[in-house]
């Protein structure tokens, strides 16, 4: 039993289009982390959330953690090939141990 | 390079074999992750150590596999007898104390059991 579900699980869109990817829980999470992963190499950290509500910006990505620390949601405008990659998010509850998501696999047709 | 490093890359065993695989974290993280992942999925933990302390051990990890940080800095991960469905991507980690526990990976190294 997955403890982090993501959806969509594919997503292929043209460039310059808006996109949101979705991780939801049964459970609560003290933070979430999201990375972005390429074929062959590890997951690259992009942010980490810790309060519920919360919203970080990192340049066209736009990252919500939800109010009871359940779900968050990753918002790409105006994606570009560059943002071609596989979406992961990562719940923590311990510190311990991290449940990662299903993962959604973005591709952005040029 | 100061990021976390995992040996080898590549790996491609014959079934029975025993392999072993080495990740050096970086340096000030006390924190070092161990997961598993197949293709189309997300990362699985296996197991957690704080110095040289392993503190937690997923269920995936079968008795064929160990673990080891012997000085609190790089970690090896060993799989004896291996088996056709250990195939996948084993991924390092870490991190530092306190705050987010925000993790950093290493490249992987992907096994291919034959």
């Amino acid at each position: 039993t997955q403890l982090l579900e993501q959806s969509p699980q594919f997503l292929s869109i043209q460039e310059g289009e808006n996109l949101t990817v979705y991780c939801n829980s049964s459970s609560v999470f003290s933070s979430l982390q999201w990375y972005r992963q390429e074929p062959g190499e590890g997951p690259v950290l992009l942010v980490t959330v810790v309060t519920g509500g919360e919203v970080k910006k990192l340049k066209r990505l736009t990252f919500q953690f939800g109010d009871a620390r359940k779900d968050s949601s990753l918002h790409i405008t105006a994606a570009q090939p560059g943002d071609t990659g596989l979406y992961l998010c990562a719940g923590d509850r311990t510190g311990n141990q991290f449940y990662f998501g299903t993962g959604t696999s973005l591709t952005v047709i040029p | 390079d100061t990021g976390v490093s995992q040996d080898p890359r590549h790996k491609i065993t014959k079934r029975g074999q025993n392999v072993t695989f080495r990740c050096d974290p970086i340096s000030e993280h006390n924190r070092l992750y161990w997961y598993r992942q197949t293709l189309g999925q997300g990362p699985e933990f296996l197991t957690y150590f704080q110095n040289e302390a392993q503190l937690e051990k997923s269920r995936l990890l079968s008795d064929r596999f160990s673990a080891e940080r012997p000085k609190g800095s790089f970690s090896t991960l060993e799989i004896q007898r291996t088996e056709q469905g250990d195939s996948a991507m084993y991924l390092c980690a870490s991190s530092l104390p306190g705050g987010s526990y925000e993790q950093y990976f290493g490249p992987g190294t992907r096994l291919t059991v034959t």
